[in-house]
């Protein structure tokens, strides 16, 4: 099992609806996960972090982390066109170097 | 806002050509970056500092080296390039001690490297 998995998607979505994104782990892979979002053509930004299980919200997002099934997961509230982009997924494993999934494509249906 | 920025967004060298990409941060962070991402691979971390002339080789630092000479400047060196090292150099930046700061990275906007 590779350390961080994603689906790649595209996860279409209609605009207005909440949007699901879903990363899996593996045991190398320790306490802090990270979601970031990343446009066509540009650079990844920092969307969320999480380290304890549990929900944390921030605006129309809200992280997910479920340490006993190894998930953690991204909600976008009232989803917008704006919000079509690329999700990565990225977790600190046993050797202190951050891995992220190769990310999952989102699409907001006007 | 953390501002991290990189020296070129496109840059086209010759195979055998030595090749500096340039990474500086204004936020004072203690970690520095570099990344390489590809299509179906994603991104790939080549090296990171945690420290003014500390260096930790990542995930594929073959054929890649790194220098920090001050805190706020990170730079990746492709001794000679090969048509393989085309790709998306990305830098970031994250603040705190290793191993005990936030790992949360702010990433430069990239640099589009292509080798012929």
């Amino acid at each position: 099992q590779k350390e961080v998995e994603q689906n790649s998607g595209p996860l279409s979505v209609p605009e207005g609806a909440i949007a699901s994104l879903n990363c899996t782990y593996s045991d190398r892979v320790s306490q802090s996960f990270f979601w970031y979002r990343q446009y066509s053509g540009k650079s990844p930004e920092l969307i969320m972090s999480i380290y304890s299980n549990g929900d944390k919200e921030d605006g129309r997002f809200t992280a997910q982390l479920n340490k006993a099934s190894q998930y953690v997961s991204l909600l976008i509230r009232d989803s917008q066109p704006s919000d079509s982009a690329t999700y990565l997924c990225a977790a600190m494993n046993r050797d202190d170097k951050i891995i992220f999934g190769k990310g999952t494509r989102l699409h907001i249906l006007p | 806002d953390v501002k991290v920025t990189q020296s070129s967004r496109y840059l086209v060298k010759r195979t055998g050509e030595k090749v500096f990409l340039e990474c500086v941060q204004d936020m004072d962070h203690e970690n520095m970056f570099w990344y390489r991402q590809d299509p179906g691979l994603g991104l790939r971390l080549i090296y990171f500092s945690y420290d003014v002339k500390m260096k930790e080789k990542g995930d594929i630092p073959e054929g890649y080296s790194v220098s920090r000479e001050k805190k706020e400047r990170f730079s990746l060196i492709l001794e000679s390039a090969s048509t393989n090292q085309t790709s998306m150099y990305l830098c970031a930046s994250s603040e705190g001690e290793w191993r005990a700061g936030s790992y949360e990275q702010y990433f430069g906007p990239g640099t589009r490297l292509t080798v012929t």
